[in-house]
């Protein structure tokens, strides 16, 4: 399967814990994208990091969440000391060439904040 | 503030029907469009894209109408299938930014 991986798919924190997201890109890919996709509501930008670099973090909660892509491994999405608004469904998404596009996602983790 | 408005939220039609779903952007600066299909439990999914030197844009049942003047598109799905049946997003970006702004989505069901 050369698509974009996501895990875990489902994940539940309770408020005060730390959630880790994890995404590999599609083979080839180094561009990764998070997105937060609240219910009833279309996905809303986060984050956008190449190996090793955030290039744009203009969607990111100032607070609590943080992302990393490292030279090796899967992208992480951390949010620390979960709320129970951060309760949404989380993608991922990579494309091959900055200035391609085309974005191709991942399942998404489906976190919930108990 | 809402860059991509999309209309309509929910869409019913019959098996073979067209349906016909339309967004409307704001920053002008916009030159990416793409569509996006998204099943219950399943990541978005690309569906077809057009940028705005080209009016109108067929990919077999999937055809996308693109209006700059008006800063509108919309999606046309023809000879609408129950399979059919999803949550499409709109969504637009520009040059020099990577991140896709997305509408608030359109929830097709199409009857048998």
């Amino acid at each position: 399967n050369a698509g974009v991986m996501q895990n875990p798919r489902h994940l539940v924190r309770r408020r005060g814990q730390e959630a880790r997201l994890r995404c590999s890109p599609m083979k080839g890919h180094s561009h990764v994208y998070w997105y937060r996709q609240l219910p009833e509501e279309g996905l809303k930008f986060m984050v956008y990091l190449q190996k090793e670099n955030i290039i744009d973090e203009s969607g990111m909660p100032k607070e609590r969440f943080s992302a990393e892509f490292p030279k090796e491994g899967p992208s992480i999405l951390r949010i620390q000391q979960v709320v129970r608004g951060d309760s949404a469904a989380y993608f991922c998404a990579s494309s091959l060439l900055s200035g391609d596009y085309e974005q191709y996602f991942g399942p998404g983790t489906r976190l919930t904040v108990t | 503030q809402q860059q991509v408005k999309q209309s309509p939220q929910s869409l019913i039609v019959q098996k073979g029907g067209i349906s016909i779903i339309n967004c409307a952007y704001e920053n002008t600066a916009f030159d990416y469009f793409p569509w996006y299909q998204q099943f219950p439990g399943k990541g978005p999914a690309l569906l077809i894209a057009i940028r705005p030197d080209v009016s109108e844009k067929k990919e077999g049942r999937f055809t996308i109408s693109f209006n700059k003047s008006a800063k509108q598109f919309s999606l046309h799905i023809m000879d609408s299938q129950p399979g059919d049946s999803a949550t499409y997003f709109c969504a637009a970006t520009q040059g020099g930014s990577e991140k896709l702004v997305f509408g608030k989505g359109t929830k097709l069901t199409v009857n048998p």
